[in-house]
């Protein structure tokens, strides 16, 4: 079955640094990929989306993703982190229906 | 645009009841997903229903019902509630099939089973 590994359950950063999430997406046609942000109590908010084209995709709030074909990756990043991007993160598949990674919870310290 | 409306948002309930919840989706979007949000399972499809049929079935027993109705409108129920039916049922409308099938979440509904 197709799945999405996202290898770190938990990233602790600081104000201001830089962030990388990793997402893996086990082999398959092109995929559709998406990253989702959750805060505490809320729903999935959309970050970004892959479906074709241009790998580096920009979303909102200052994130970005890079889809590597050669290595199964979709990767999050944000050159500076603020604080109110504490939240868990969630990398997702598409095919009929959306296949979620386990999340990465961020927490940013001061 | 309003966006995906879920209600209750809280809900407790003992063990044995049933519960129904309900999802209003995004106007113009024809299709309503449904997935539970778990601790240890992380986030699980449940069901999609596009034009009041179900189109698609997650790997859960016969307790968890589902329908819409004509406005896309659509309800899920879970009979003879169990403990671990205990988590964040999060609703998600789109638009249709393929690219055009970004989906679009509500703040969920949070059931506790006592």
């Amino acid at each position: 079955a197709q799945s999405v590994t996202q290898p770190d359950i938990h990233i602790t950063v600081s104000e201001g640094a830089s962030l990388e999430l990793r997402c893996n997406y086990s082999y398959g046609a092109t995929p559709y990929l998406f990253w989702y942000v959750q805060s505490p109590g809320q729903g999935l908010q959309l970050l970004l989306k892959y479906f074709s084209g241009d790998t580096l995709v920009q979303g909102i709030k200052g994130f970005e993703a890079e889809f590597k074909r050669s290595q199964s990756s979709f990767n999050l990043r944000k050159p500076s982190v603020h604080w109110s991007d504490a939240a868990e993160y969630f990398c997702a598949r598409l095919d009929y229906k959306l296949s979620f990674g386990a999340g990465t919870t961020v927490t940013v310290r001061a | 645009k309003a966006g995906v409306t879920q209600t209750p948002r809280y809900l407790i309930k003992t063990r044995g009841q049933q519960v129904t919840l309900s999802c209003s989706p995004i106007s113009g979007h024809r299709s309503v997903s449904w997935y539970q949000q778990t601790p240890g399972q992380g986030l699980q499809f449940l069901f999609e229903y596009f034009s009041e049929t179900q189109r698609n079935k997650g790997n859960f027993p016969g307790r968890f019902s589902g329908r819409q109705f004509s406005n896309s409108r659509s309800e899920m129920n879970v009979s003879t509630l169990e403990l671990g039916d205990s988590a964040l049922y999060l609703c998600a409308s789109s638009f249709g099939q393929g690219k055009w099938n970004e989906q679009f979440f509500g703040p969920g509904t949070r059931l506790t089973v006592l």
